[in-house]
């Protein structure tokens, strides 16, 4: 079982509503991310918070506003989306982030499937 | 230039068999860790093996280990005694130590079927 929680694990948006993905660990992990997949693709990095700040944005557009309210929780607000941001959305933690920790392994949530119509 | 490559966007292997997986990677970097990652069609992405630039030893986790060929700059996927469960996209990363970049970087995936 995996030890990222991930809601829900299915979302139907029209372009003009706000919705929110939530992601929850308790491992005691200090690094939680948000990618984006695509069928068959890789993720891709979207966000990255570390100790509860915003490490990383990958110039992802401001329809999508992520927040970390504590250690354990990791949301992703979404407002007035496009249909090309219909993906697998996967949440994911870590240790920690910081240089040289290039042995940190991911603990990935199941994933949200997002349409948006 | 693709810093992660995997040649074999799908393949199919016998239940019971073993399969490899092929993976070539690229860096100037010494510090470095790969990663096999298993992605099923429910979605979950799950971490399966890794091996650090400076292990010695190849690594194995159960019916997985990983063929290290440092020179070569290969990490391959072997998985033996393959499994119907098996059946899924697999990806190969790696995480350089240098710079600002403490990212994972990915490969394309391999698509593996496992036959009954």
């Amino acid at each position: 079982d995996t030890e990222v929680t991930q809601t829900p694990k299915h979302l139907v948006m029209g372009m003009t509503n706000k919705k929110s993905l939530k992601c929850e660990q308790h491992m005691g992990h200090r690094a939680m991310y948000w990618y984006k997949q695509k069928a068959k693709k890789p993720p891709e990095l979207m966000f990255v918070y570390s100790y509860e700040k915003l490490s990383i944005n990958e110039s992802v557009p401001s329809r999508f506003s992520p927040e970390c309210p504590n250690s354990s929780l990791l949301n992703l607000h979404l407002h007035a989306l496009q249909p090309e941001d219909s993906a697998l959305y996967l949440c994911a933690s870590s240790q920690e982030f910081r240089q040289g920790a290039y042995n940190e392994k991911l603990f990935f949530g199941s994933g949200t499937q997002l349409s948006v119509l | 230039a693709q810093k992660i490559t995997q040649t074999q966007p799908g393949m199919f292997v016998q239940e019971k068999e073993a399969v490899t997986l092929d993976c070539t990677y690229d860096t100037s970097d010494p510090s470095y860790g790969l990663f096999w990652y298993k992605q099923p069609s429910s979605g979950e992405m799950i971490f399966l093996i890794y091996q650090g630039s400076y292990d010695q030893q190849n690594a194995t986790e159960g019916r997985y280990s990983l063929n290290f060929q440092k020179a070569r700059k290969s990490a391959n996927l072997v998985i033996s005694a393959s499994q119907l469960g098996d059946s899924a996209m697999y990806f190969c990363a790696m995480r350089e130590n240098a710079g600002n970049n403490r990212k994972l970087i990915w490969g394309l995936g391999t698509s593996l079927g496992v036959n009954p």
